[in-house]
């Protein structure tokens, strides 16, 4: 069974640009989520998604958005990017049972953006 | 929101000492797991424990929901355990989850 994907692996960015991360969700998994992880702030929560839906959301600037597709793949957009938006982006899947009891979370590999 | 505590900050150890990581929280939870980072930046699960015992080779967790903390265990550590060992509770509102994280700890194994 394959993990979860992150693409692409890294990205440089210049400031003021936009960026689209993509993650593909191990295989019947329905829920995906976001993480933003930097030196001094750590892991921080930015979406989380079920079956297209967005069903909480992080602290975080209307410039980072994301969505799900029917397939459960899911995409992250950071616009008009800035110099602290360098960070390693995390995505998880999960399933849940026929109880809607859910299972841990599985994390991909991340993509590294760097902003210059 | 839900504060993440986890100690040491940093542990050194030599190739086969035992050592326990603990993790305190603020307030009840849905669920804890324990990742571990590699050096690529990888999340691994390694216990998904919202209460109880685990065990897992030579790693174990104990989780005591009612007194809000955790415990991981590693036993004759390798250089290969070495890393950043994170923490994360999850509180669910309705149908909405997310995990908040501790700041880790990071565990450098020397021969």
């Amino acid at each position: 069974k394959a993990g979860v994907t992150q693409t692409p692996r890294y990205l440089i960015k210049t400031r003021g640009q936009q960026v689209t991360l993509s993650c593909s969700p191990i295989s019947g998994h329905r829920s995906v989520s976001w993480y933003q992880q930097t030196p001094g702030q750590g892991l921080q929560f930015l979406f989380e998604y079920f079956s297209e839906t967005q069903r909480n959301k992080g602290n975080f600037p209307g410039r980072f958005s994301g969505r799900q597709f029917s397939n459960s793949r899911s995409e992250m957009n950071v616009s008009t990017l800035e110099l602290g938006d360098s960070a390693l982006y995390l995505c998880a899947s999960r399933a849940w049972n026929d109880g809607y009891e859910p299972f841990g979370y599985t994390f991909g590999s991340g993509t590294r953006l760097t902003v210059v | 929101g839900i504060q993440v505590e986890q100690s040491p900050p940093d542990l050194i150890l030599q190739e086969g000492a035992n050592s326990t990581l603990r993790c305190n929280f603020s307030d009840s939870v849905n669920n804890l797991q324990w990742f571990h980072q590699n050096p690529w930046g990888q999340l691994i699960n390694l216990f998904y424990i919202p209460s109880g015992t685990k065990q897992n080779g030579r790693l174990s967790a104990t989780t005591v929901a009612t007194e809000r903390y955790s415990l991981l265990y590693i036993s004759s550590s390798q250089t290969t355990d070495s890393g950043v060992y994170f923490c994360a509770v999850e509180r669910r509102t309705g149908t909405a989850s997310k995990l908040t994280f501790g700041t880790g700890t990071r565990l450098q194994v020397t021969l």
